[in-house]
């Protein structure tokens, strides 16, 4: 069975640092993987995504996430954090067709200081 | 506009009054299903669908109905509800259940059962 494990429930960064959100993921077979963001009382909207191919993804918004197989993780990163990007993000993984369509991680709240 | 509606936002019920909380798409979607996400454990799957009449339990099915009659429509039904359905719960659309495909997510209902 395949899972997903969100290191951080909570993040703070300032305004215009580096933004780090880890993920580590398990699976037996090449996963696809996901990171969506959730803003205050909206749904869950798709960042980014890796299916096959070229390992760095980038994003909407500037963020980006490598996919490293030897590692089993799927960061995504930011180089320079805007007070706009605080919200939860969910990083999530998908094995197999039909029921599991997606597995997500326990989420990572990221605050952004001014 | 491509969306998933889902009613109502927010309900407030007693413990054992039926409660439905419908979940529309425009999307021509084949695949839909319901999510609940409680703090610290990330979005579980309820039940979900892979076409018209084709259901089948997710993780955590217990204490919840669905049905698919017409492919845009998808309510969740809450026979009996329990305290411990108090969460947030979120439909989810994508056009096919193929590892990989986006999926698209209400705005969420926030239900709260006393």
């Amino acid at each position: 069975a395949q899972s997903v494990t969100q290191l951080g429930s909570h993040v703070s960064v300032s305004e215009g640092a580096l933004v780090l959100l880890r993920c580590n993921y398990s699976s037996s077979v090449p996963p696809y993987l996901f990171w969506y963001v959730q803003y205050p009382n909206q749904g869950l909207q798709l960042l980014l995504k890796y299916t096959t191919g070229a390992t760095l993804v980038k994003g909407i918004n500037g963020f980006e996430a490598e996919f490293k197989k030897s590692e089993t993780s799927f960061h995504l990163t930011k180089p320079s954090a805007h007070m706009s990007d605080a919200a939860e993000y969910f990083c999530a993984v998908s094995v197999a067709t039909g029921r599991r369509a997606l597995t997500f991680g326990s989420g990572t709240r990221l605050q952004v200081q001014p | 506009e491509a969306q998933v509606t889902q009613n109502p936002r927010y309900l407030i019920t007693v413990t054992g009054k039926k409660l439905t909380v419908t979940c529309s798409q425009n999307m021509n979607h084949e695949y839909m299903s319901w999510y609940r996400q409680d703090p610290g454990l990330g979005l579980r799957q309820i039940y979900y669908s892979m076409n018209v009449e084709v259901t089948d339990k997710g993780d955590v099915p217990e204490g919840y109905k669905v049905s698919r009659k017409e492919k845009r429509n998808f309510p969740l039904i809450l026979e009996s509800p329990s305290p411990n359905q108090t969460s947030l719960y979120f439909c989810a659309s994508s056009l096919t259940s193929t590892r990989g495909t986006e999926a698209f997510f209400g705005q969420g209902t926030r239900l709260t059962v006393v």
